[in-house]
């Protein structure tokens, strides 16, 4: 168990609807990512919240969004949902400063009909 | 930005053997380079990480050696166990980028009993 926990696992929705996939990060981690791992590729990152801020931007659309609340808990929308929007998505956290290893969550699985 | 090369893309040993896996990176500030492993379906795990002070790091079986001159670190594997199978992902990162990893695109790892 890494501590860091998102839900849901997986969620099966169509296409053009919206979800939120939410992510609570280790206990005194302020910062949070999130990447999306599509079938067989490797790890994009997609955003980093540090402290309730925006830190990175990655490779994210601009149908998806995030955002990380007062309590550190960040939720990832991702809207207007395509086909190539099915993926495993991962949140993952670190502690405070620089060279800190990224532990990751179970991920939550999207599925898009 | 950073980019970080991984290769080879799959490796298949016998049990017993071992395995190599390299990764080349482009920003000399980097200082920080974690690996990890990732089985079908289940989130990345660190397994071992080094800082760019240090030039070779253990831990059992599993060794990351760092060159910084060349810019390229890789990861070894001694006697490798069927358990062993999975895919492995080198990063890059600096403190000054707020932790922000650069991921290598994987190399799948199959240990042959």
């Amino acid at each position: 168990d890494s501590g860091v926990t998102q839900t849901p696992k997986h969620l099966i929705t169509a296409t053009g609807q919206r979800v939120t996939l939410r992510c609570s990060p280790r206990s005194g981690d302020l910062s949070v990512y999130w990447y999306q791992q599509s079938l067989d590729q490797g790890l994009q990152f997609l955003i980093q919240y540090y402290n309730g801020e925006e830190r990175a931007k990655g490779n994210i659309l601009e149908r998806f969004s995030a955002q990380q609340f007062p309590d550190l808990h960040s939720e990832l929308n991702l809207s207007s949902l395509e086909l190539g929007d099915s993926a495993l998505y991962f949140c993952a956290s670190s502690a405070t400063g620089g060279n800190q290893p990224q532990h990751f969550g179970d991920g939550t699985r999207l599925s898009i009909l | 930005g950073e980019n970080v090369e991984q290769h080879p893309s799959t490796l298949s040993v016998q049990e017993g053997d071992s395995a190599v896996i390299k990764c080349t990176y482009s920003d000399s500030a980097s200082n920080y380079f974690p690996w990890y492993k990732q089985e079908l379906g289940k989130r990345p795990q660190l397994i071992i990480d080094i800082r760019s002070n240090v030039g070779e790091k253990k831990d059992q079986r599993i060794a990351v050696t760092l060159n910084k001159t060349a810019k390229h670190f890789s990861l070894h594997i001694t006697e490798t166990q069927p358990e062993d199978s999975a895919v492995y992902f080198c990063a890059a990162s600096r403190a000054s980028t707020g932790n922000q990893f650069y991921f290598g695109t994987g190399t799948s790892l199959t240990v042959i009993p």
